[in-house]
């Protein structure tokens, strides 16, 4: 139980285009959301916690207009970057806490963007 | 043994072996905390968890021990295989309604056969 999934896996994009990445909790309804970004050999940096049907918190020094979250439902957040740059290239992962006063979070298998 | 620098902190052992992977949490008024593994290019994976009102606790071939006076975190992996090996990270719970978690350095744990 408790499977997160992400789509796509890897994806390829041309500087100034929007990518969608879409996270799943497939068996479970997961009233929290969170997104993460990774750099290679670092930790996870929390970008933003997501709850369903509401707006999305950001943490301090990230560009809510540049990563537009949206929780439509208790199965689905999607992270949109937005006229991306080199820079946004990166491992994106997001999480689903399982339920009420649950403190574990089930991670996708990330999503690798490359923007060019 | 275990190094600590610029990049991520490094352990290597020998297979069968037993690792301890520590960590060093900030904020003393955390409630939780969680191991997690990570493998190259993937998520993170669950691996054990502890609430702060616990000082150990026990899973298949891992334990977790929490010294909340130190604020200190390790995870001890018994007959460690090639298949432990990967980057491990603490993270904790600092509270809120959120129950957002943040997350340490991690280490590098290679195990070789």
């Amino acid at each position: 139980g408790a499977v997160v999934s992400q789509h796509p896996s890897r994806v390829i994009c041309k500087s100034g285009t929007s990518v969608k990445i879409e996270c799943r909790s497939l068996d479970f309804q997961a009233t929290t959301m969170f997104w993460y970004r990774q750099f290679p050999k670092k930790s996870l940096m929390l970008m933003a916690t997501s709850n369903e049907g509401s707006k999305a918190t950001y943490e301090q020094g990230v560009e809510k207009d540049k990563f537009l979250i949206n929780h439509a439902s208790l199965t689905l957040s999607t992270l949109t970057v937005t006229s991306a740059h080199p820079e946004d290239s990166s491992f994106y992962i997001c999480s689903a806490r399982v339920g009420t006063g649950a403190y574990e979070q089930y991670f996708g298998p990330g999503t690798r963007l490359t923007v060019t | 043994g275990e190094s600590v620098g610029l990049h991520l902190p490094t352990l290597s052992v020998q297979e069968g072996d037993n690792s301890i992977i520590n960590c060093a949490y900030s904020n003393s008024a955390s409630d939780y905390f969680i191991w997690y593994k990570q493998e190259s290019g993937k998520g993170p994976q669950f691996i054990i968890d502890i609430r702060s009102n616990m000082d150990k606790r026990q899973g298949q071939r891992v334990t977790v021990l929490l010294n909340k006076t130190v604020k200190h975190l390790s995870l001890q992996i018994a007959a460690t295989q090639p298949g432990d090996s990967a980057v491990y990270f603490c993270a904790e719970n600092s509270g809120g309604s959120n129950y957002k978690l943040t997350f340490g350095k991690g280490t590098l744990l290679t195990v070789n056969p």
